[in-house]
Protein backbone atom coordinates (compact mmCIF):
# COMPACT_ATOMS: atom_id res chain seq x y z
CA UNK A 1 0.00 0.00 0.00
CA UNK A 2 1.25 3.46 -1.29
CA UNK A 3 1.73 6.00 1.57
CA UNK A 4 -0.98 9.14 0.49
CA UNK A 5 0.58 12.31 -1.13
CA UNK A 6 1.03 15.52 0.67
CA UNK A 7 2.94 18.69 -0.12
CA UNK A 8 6.46 18.33 1.69
CA UNK A 9 5.93 22.37 3.05
CA UNK A 10 3.70 24.80 3.71
CA UNK A 11 4.02 28.33 5.11
CA UNK A 12 1.58 31.14 5.99
CA UNK A 13 1.96 34.51 7.94
CA UNK A 14 0.19 34.98 11.02
CA UNK A 15 -3.27 35.14 10.71
CA UNK A 16 -3.74 34.15 7.22
CA UNK A 17 -5.13 30.96 6.61
CA UNK A 18 -2.97 27.61 4.61
CA UNK A 19 -4.91 24.02 3.51
CA UNK A 20 -3.01 21.06 3.15
CA UNK A 21 -4.05 18.44 0.99
CA UNK A 22 -4.10 15.21 1.18
CA UNK A 23 -4.03 12.24 -1.70
CA UNK A 24 -4.86 8.70 -2.29
CA UNK A 25 -7.69 6.52 -4.15
CA UNK A 26 -10.83 5.15 -4.02
CA UNK A 27 -8.95 2.31 -2.20
CA UNK A 28 -8.31 4.57 0.55
CA UNK A 29 -9.08 8.22 0.99
CA UNK A 30 -12.48 7.72 -1.06
CA UNK A 31 -13.16 4.68 0.19
CA UNK A 32 -13.94 5.02 3.63
CA UNK A 33 -14.93 8.12 6.22
CA UNK A 34 -12.17 7.46 8.17
CA UNK A 35 -9.46 10.16 7.19
CA UNK A 36 -7.63 11.49 9.81
CA UNK A 37 -4.87 14.15 10.46
CA UNK A 38 -2.25 14.38 13.04
CA UNK A 39 -0.01 17.45 13.86
CA UNK A 40 3.38 16.25 15.78
CA UNK A 41 6.02 18.41 16.86
CA UNK A 42 9.84 17.67 17.60
CA UNK A 43 10.42 14.94 20.05
CA UNK A 44 6.46 14.52 20.61
CA UNK A 45 4.02 11.98 19.91
CA UNK A 46 1.37 12.62 17.25
CA UNK A 47 -2.05 14.60 18.44
CA UNK A 48 -5.09 14.19 16.34
CA UNK A 49 -6.43 17.54 14.90
CA UNK A 50 -9.11 16.10 12.77
CA UNK A 51 -10.94 12.38 12.44
CA UNK A 52 -13.32 10.97 10.43
CA UNK A 53 -12.78 13.66 7.88
CA UNK A 54 -14.26 16.78 9.19
CA UNK A 55 -14.69 16.26 13.02
CA UNK A 56 -12.64 17.95 15.73
CA UNK A 57 -11.90 15.95 18.92
CA UNK A 58 -12.84 17.83 22.06
CA UNK A 59 -10.18 20.38 22.89
CA UNK A 60 -9.25 21.44 19.51
CA UNK A 61 -9.66 25.01 17.69
CA UNK A 62 -12.19 25.50 15.42
CA UNK A 63 -9.64 26.86 13.19
CA UNK A 64 -9.07 23.46 11.97
CA UNK A 65 -11.20 21.86 9.80
CA UNK A 66 -11.24 19.15 7.59
CA UNK A 67 -13.27 18.31 4.04
CA UNK A 68 -12.83 15.90 1.11
CA UNK A 69 -13.46 15.81 -2.71
CA UNK A 70 -13.01 12.18 -4.25
CA UNK A 71 -9.49 10.92 -3.55
CA UNK A 72 -8.51 14.42 -1.44
CA UNK A 73 -8.57 14.85 1.50
CA UNK A 74 -7.95 18.99 2.94
CA UNK A 75 -6.75 19.89 6.27
CA UNK A 76 -7.38 24.14 6.53
CA UNK A 77 -5.87 26.37 9.10
CA UNK A 78 -7.54 29.38 9.77
CA UNK A 79 -5.88 32.64 11.83
CA UNK A 80 -2.36 31.18 11.70
CA UNK A 81 -0.71 31.37 14.87
CA UNK A 82 3.15 30.63 16.37
CA UNK A 83 1.74 27.27 17.88
CA UNK A 84 0.73 25.63 14.36
CA UNK A 85 3.91 24.88 13.32
CA UNK A 86 5.07 21.53 12.92
CA UNK A 87 4.53 18.51 10.74
CA UNK A 88 1.44 17.50 9.84
CA UNK A 89 -0.17 14.19 8.48
CA UNK A 90 -2.86 12.69 6.77
CA UNK A 91 -4.53 8.95 7.19
CA UNK A 92 -6.67 6.87 6.08
CA UNK A 93 -8.10 2.98 6.86
CA UNK A 94 -7.29 1.15 4.27
CA UNK A 95 -9.52 -2.24 5.73
CA UNK A 96 -12.76 -1.87 7.49
CA UNK A 97 -12.41 -5.24 9.18
CA UNK A 98 -8.39 -4.73 9.77
CA UNK A 99 -8.37 -1.18 10.58
CA UNK A 100 -4.85 -1.22 9.08
CA UNK A 101 -4.55 2.81 8.09
CA UNK A 102 -1.99 4.43 5.82
CA UNK A 103 -0.24 7.77 6.16
CA UNK A 104 0.68 10.57 4.12
CA UNK A 105 4.51 11.77 3.85
CA UNK A 106 3.91 14.61 6.16
CA UNK A 107 4.27 18.25 5.77
CA UNK A 108 6.46 20.83 7.08
CA UNK A 109 4.08 24.14 8.20
CA UNK A 110 6.37 26.84 8.91
CA UNK A 111 4.39 29.92 10.34
CA UNK A 112 6.29 33.25 9.01
CA UNK B 1 -4.71 11.73 33.27
CA UNK B 2 -5.15 9.83 29.93
CA UNK B 3 -1.84 8.32 28.50
CA UNK B 4 0.56 5.12 27.29
CA UNK B 5 3.76 4.86 28.08
CA UNK B 6 6.19 3.05 26.01
CA UNK B 7 9.80 1.69 27.21
CA UNK B 8 12.17 -1.37 25.97
CA UNK B 9 14.04 0.55 23.11
CA UNK B 10 17.68 0.54 22.93
CA UNK B 11 20.46 -0.50 20.72
CA UNK B 12 20.28 -3.92 19.24
CA UNK B 13 22.69 -5.68 16.22
CA UNK B 14 20.85 -7.10 13.45
CA UNK B 15 18.71 -10.16 13.66
CA UNK B 16 18.44 -9.71 17.13
CA UNK B 17 15.26 -9.20 19.56
CA UNK B 18 13.75 -6.77 21.46
CA UNK B 19 10.36 -6.61 23.32
CA UNK B 20 8.91 -3.16 23.78
CA UNK B 21 5.89 -2.54 26.06
CA UNK B 22 3.27 0.37 25.83
CA UNK B 23 1.13 0.55 29.25
CA UNK B 24 -1.29 2.66 29.82
CA UNK B 25 -3.34 4.64 32.79
CA UNK B 26 -6.52 7.10 33.03
CA UNK B 27 -8.97 4.44 31.43
CA UNK B 28 -9.44 0.92 30.53
CA UNK B 29 -6.65 -0.12 28.16
CA UNK B 30 -9.04 -3.19 27.44
CA UNK B 31 -11.89 -1.55 26.15
CA UNK B 32 -10.22 -0.21 23.05
CA UNK B 33 -7.95 -1.65 19.99
CA UNK B 34 -3.86 -0.66 20.20
CA UNK B 35 -1.67 -0.11 17.70
CA UNK B 36 2.27 0.47 16.93
CA UNK B 37 3.46 2.81 14.38
CA UNK B 38 7.09 3.81 13.64
CA UNK B 39 8.33 6.93 12.95
CA UNK B 40 12.62 6.34 11.02
CA UNK B 41 14.59 9.01 12.29
CA UNK B 42 13.99 12.11 9.58
CA UNK B 43 10.47 10.02 8.02
CA UNK B 44 6.69 9.89 8.39
CA UNK B 45 4.27 7.44 10.20
CA UNK B 46 4.04 3.41 9.53
CA UNK B 47 1.23 1.56 10.52
CA UNK B 48 3.24 -1.59 12.07
CA UNK B 49 0.12 -3.65 13.84
CA UNK B 50 -2.74 -3.49 15.45
CA UNK B 51 -4.51 -5.82 18.43
CA UNK B 52 -8.25 -6.17 19.02
CA UNK B 53 -9.08 -5.25 22.60
CA UNK B 54 -9.46 -9.14 23.85
CA UNK B 55 -6.26 -10.02 21.52
CA UNK B 56 -8.21 -12.64 19.52
CA UNK B 57 -7.50 -10.14 16.43
CA UNK B 58 -4.24 -9.22 15.38
CA UNK B 59 -2.90 -7.54 11.99
CA UNK B 60 0.54 -6.56 10.89
CA UNK B 61 2.64 -4.90 8.23
CA UNK B 62 3.34 -7.23 5.18
CA UNK B 63 7.21 -6.28 5.66
CA UNK B 64 6.81 -7.18 9.38
CA UNK B 65 5.28 -10.33 9.63
CA UNK B 66 6.54 -13.38 10.79
CA UNK B 67 9.09 -11.22 12.89
CA UNK B 68 7.08 -9.11 15.05
CA UNK B 69 4.34 -10.20 17.64
CA UNK B 70 2.57 -8.09 19.06
CA UNK B 71 0.27 -9.05 22.54
CA UNK B 72 -1.55 -7.92 25.55
CA UNK B 73 -2.04 -8.00 29.09
CA UNK B 74 -5.37 -6.28 29.79
CA UNK B 75 -5.08 -7.51 33.31
CA UNK B 76 -1.83 -4.95 33.47
CA UNK B 77 -3.00 -2.63 31.29
CA UNK B 78 -0.31 -3.13 28.62
CA UNK B 79 0.61 -4.02 25.35
CA UNK B 80 3.80 -5.28 23.90
CA UNK B 81 5.41 -5.97 20.59
CA UNK B 82 8.24 -8.58 20.45
CA UNK B 83 11.00 -7.78 17.56
CA UNK B 84 12.83 -10.59 16.36
CA UNK B 85 15.24 -11.06 13.45
CA UNK B 86 15.47 -6.80 12.84
CA UNK B 87 16.88 -5.26 10.15
CA UNK B 88 19.05 -1.52 9.70
CA UNK B 89 15.40 -0.72 8.08
CA UNK B 90 13.56 -1.25 11.61
CA UNK B 91 15.66 1.56 12.85
CA UNK B 92 12.57 4.07 14.13
CA UNK B 93 11.10 5.45 17.48
CA UNK B 94 8.02 3.31 18.19
CA UNK B 95 4.74 4.96 18.94
CA UNK B 96 1.70 2.99 20.97
CA UNK B 97 -1.50 4.59 20.37
CA UNK B 98 -5.04 3.70 21.56
CA UNK B 99 -7.77 3.22 18.53
CA UNK B 100 -9.75 3.19 16.57
CA UNK B 101 -11.65 5.19 14.67
CA UNK B 102 -8.58 7.77 14.89
CA UNK B 103 -5.42 7.40 16.94
CA UNK B 104 -6.90 9.50 19.80
CA UNK B 105 -3.93 9.02 22.69
CA UNK B 106 -0.36 8.64 21.83
CA UNK B 107 2.52 7.53 23.55
CA UNK B 108 5.64 9.81 23.75
CA UNK B 109 7.77 6.88 21.68
CA UNK B 110 10.49 4.39 22.42
CA UNK B 111 13.46 4.19 20.26
CA UNK B 112 15.16 0.92 18.72
CA UNK B 113 18.55 1.68 16.90
CA UNK B 114 19.43 -1.76 14.82
CA UNK B 115 23.44 -1.56 14.42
Amino acid sequence: QSALTQPASVSGSPGQSITISCTGTSSDIGGYNYVSWYQQHPGKGPKVMIYDVSHRPSGISNRFSGSRSGNTASLTISGLQAEDEGDYYCSSYISSTTFEVVFGGGTKLTVL
Amino acid sequence: EVQLVESGGGLVQPGGSVRLSCVASGFTLSHYWVTWVRQAPGKGLEWVANIKEDGSERFYLESVKGRFSISRDNAKESVYLQMTSLRLEDTAVYFCARSPPAFDVWGQGTLVTVS
